[in-house]
């Protein structure tokens, strides 16, 4: 199985900050990674798909990138709604394997 | 509107069988696979499997292979996650999500919480 790990585990930021989170996988995935926001309670949302499309209706605000087996997803300035969790996922290879997670949470 | 509805939340005992679900609306059901991901208490997310609506092809986690048993009823567009014998560490959220051509969960269900307890 792929191994994708996520860091940091947790951020603290504020509005208005910029938030990078970097996704590692344990072998290379070309440009087959999707990254999903997840708010308590509800299910994940698709965010990015192959490493730096944007899904539709996400806020511009939201970009990734990378290629192989380093990713990043970066939030330009951070916005109230956007406290929640991210995963990573590739789509390269099965079993689909998810990151951890990073918590981005208030300052 | 793509939705994906499940059913509701769960009780069970360890060693009973449950069969949840997952019905799909707004598009061609049996054209996207639908996916399982468990959500464990407090935890990420795993990845379960995957099933195509319209011939009921599976791909199975290893870690789940032999677990649950994915099933699609495509007549009213319902996909099925089952156990035969549930174990408390069974417990936790079960959500279901369509995956579109590119393979990426673009619509989920609301989840469905079992809870396994004696």
């Amino acid at each position: 199985d792929i191994q994708m790990t996520q860091s940091p585990s947790s951020v603290s930021a504020s509005v208005g900050d910029r938030v990078t989170i970097t996704c590692r996988a344990s072998q290379g995935l070309g440009r087959w990674l999707a990254w999903y926001q997840q708010k308590p309670g509800k299910a994940p949302k698709l965010l990015i798909f192959a490493a730096s499309s944007l899904q539709s209706g996400v806020p511009s605000r939201f970009s990734g990138s990378g290629s192989g087996t380093d990713f990043t997803l970066t939030i330009s300035s951070l916005q109230p709604e956007d406290f929640a969790t991210y995963f990573c996922q590739q789509t390269h290879s099965f079993p689909r394997t998810f990151g951890q997670g990073t918590k981005v949470e208030v300052k | 509107e793509v939705q994906l509805v499940q059913s509701g939340a769960e009780v069970k005992k360890p060693g009973e069988s449950l069969k949840i679900s997952c019905t799909g609306s707004g598009y061609f059901f049996s054209s996207f696979w639908i996916g399982w991901v468990r959500q464990m208490p407090g935890r990420g997310l795993e990845w379960m499997g995957i099933i195509y609506p319209r011939n009921s092809e599976t791909r199975y986690s290893p870690s789940f292979q032999g677990q649950v048993t994915m099933s699609v009823d495509k007549s009213i567009s319902t996909a099925y996650l089952q156990w035969s014998s549930l174990k408390a560490s069974d417990t936790a959220i079960y959500f279901c999500a369509r995956q579109d051509p590119a393979q990426n969960y673009d619509s989920w269900g609301q989840g469905t919480l079992v809870t396994v307890s004696s």
